[in-house]
């Protein structure tokens, strides 16, 4: 089982709606879960992070972390077609020492 | 406020030949980090370095060597490259241990190799 998984979408909103995006993770002591965006291209840029359970916002950002249920996830209110892009779930790994990534979501935002 | 660095930017290579990608970064940062990225497989680790001096094994090694030069600098080398090592290859640096602020990405290095 892959250590961090998401589903590769594509995930299709229209503009000015709400996009949700999920990931979950296989190592229970993990404390650190980030989410990148990527455009096409283009290098990963890092966009959230949070270390708590509940909920992280920023902007138009909101980071939700569930440590019992090992689920984080990215909602994105007022989703704009500049949101169109591959969302990165990130995890550290159980020493703290390295990223695993997951395969990522595509979002596609029409106007 | 250059962050991280990759050089080249851009590669093509023969089937056999070596090359080192290079990678420096100005943030400080303790530990660093070698991804590769194909489509459909996401970011894979090749190989990290949690401290200068230190590195360990990721996802994906085989075929692969590091060095960390010192804190700033990290170096991936291909001694005999082949067509399944044609990728996009990230650098990354972060501060080490739970509560890091996260990685930071250089430009990516795409390599072909024929």
């Amino acid at each position: 089982q892959k250590e961090v998984e998401q589903n590769s979408g594509p995930l299709s909103v229209p503009e000015g709606a709400i996009a949700s995006l999920n990931c979950t993770y296989s190592d229970r002591v993990s404390q650190s879960f980030f989410w990148y965006r990527q455009y096409s291209g283009k290098s990963p840029e890092l966009i959230m992070s949070i270390y708590s359970n509940g909920d992280k916002e920023d902007g138009r950002f909101t980071a939700q972390l569930n440590k019992a249920s090992q689920y984080v996830s990215l909602l994105i209110r007022d989703s704009q077609p500049s949101d169109s892009a591959t969302y990165l779930c990130a995890v550290h790994n159980q020493a703290g020492t390295a990223l695993i990534f997951g395969k990522g979501t595509t979002l596609s935002v029409s106007s | 406020n250059a962050g991280v660095t990759q050089t080249p930017k851009f590669q093509v290579l023969k089937t056999g030949q070596s090359m080192t990608l290079q990678c420096a970064q100005d943030m400080n940062h303790n530990s660093m980090y070698w991804y590769r990225q194909d489509p459909g497989m996401g970011l894979r680790l090749i190989y990290y370095s949690a401290s200068e001096g230190t590195t360990d094994k990721g996802e994906v090694p085989n075929g692969y060597n590091v060095s960390r030069l010192n804190k700033r600098e990290f170096s991936l080398r291909l001694e005999s490259a082949a067509p399944s090592q044609t990728s996009v290859y990230f650098c990354a640096s972060s501060e080490v241990g739970t509560g890091g602020a996260g990685a930071f990405f250089g430009q990516g290095t795409r390599l072909t190799v024929v």
